[in-house]
């Protein structure tokens, strides 16, 4: 089984609200990502959570704040957040940080921020 | 030079038809690479990982050129439901870290009947 699941799907969001977009994964895996998808573009890579210490931040803005709980969950907790800020939000684990282990992506939150 | 570069497309091709993509990297370290397809509003779905020996996984084949630093991809006998965005992706090593994927900008594949 490699499912990784992201709630919600879908979510709209005023410029002064704060929401958590939420992943899990019973994989096993120890290394978890958060990445953004704008229309027509690769995935841009934000978070890099490894044996659930934060191991890479992409220069992501502070209204854009992870939290790994354990090793199957994922959060994102946004706040104060853009119109530019609406994308895709994936979510990924993969075994570890080691340069051959595969990701497998979750369905991602399609974020509308209004 | 871009890290990982790609054909846009798109590609247009009938159903039954054989296509070959193509990506180049452009770190001559990097180690691992793989084919992800995404079809539209959808997250990646790994297709395949490229090794050097070749690998074949039923219609597909990757290939992987170290020399030339450039990964294939060939679909065999296309079907209407291989219509997505071939994402070729490519791990290296920066900042300290490893396994980071690097994303080209996918390829655009759409079969016709």
């Amino acid at each position: 089984d490699t499912e990784v699941t992201q709630t919600p799907k879908h979510l709209v969001m005023g410029m002064t609200n704060k929401k958590s977009l939420k992943c899990e994964q019973h994989m096993g895996h120890r290394a978890m990502y958060w990445y953004k998808q704008k229309a027509k573009k690769p995935p841009e890579l934000m978070f890099v959570y490894s044996y659930e210490k934060l191991s890479i931040n992409e220069s992501v803005p502070s209204r854009f704040s992870p939290e790994c709980p354990n090793s199957s969950l994922l959060n994102l907790h946004l706040h104060a957040l853009q119109p530019e800020d609406s994308a895709l939000y994936l979510c990924a684990s993969s075994q570890g940080l080691n340069r051959g282990y595969e990701q497998y992506f979750g369905p991602g939150t399609r974020l509308t921020v209004t | 030079r871009k890290e990982v570069e790609q054909d846009p497309g798109p590609f247009n091709v009938p159903e039954g038809a054989t296509v070959a993509f193509n990506c180049t990297y452009s770190n001559s370290a990097s180690q691992s690479f793989f084919w992800y397809r995404q079809d539209c509003r959808k997250e990646p779905k790994l297709l395949m990982s490229v090794y050097s020996s070749g690998n074949e996984d039923g219609r597909f084949t990757a290939q992987l050129n170290r020399a030339s630093q450039y990964i294939s991809l060939l679909i065999r006998d296309s079907k209407l439901s291989d219509s997505a965005t071939y994402l070729c992706v490519v791990t290296t090593n920066y900042g300290g870290s490893q396994g980071n994927l690097i994303f080209g900008k996918g390829t655009k594949l759409s079969v016709k009947p």
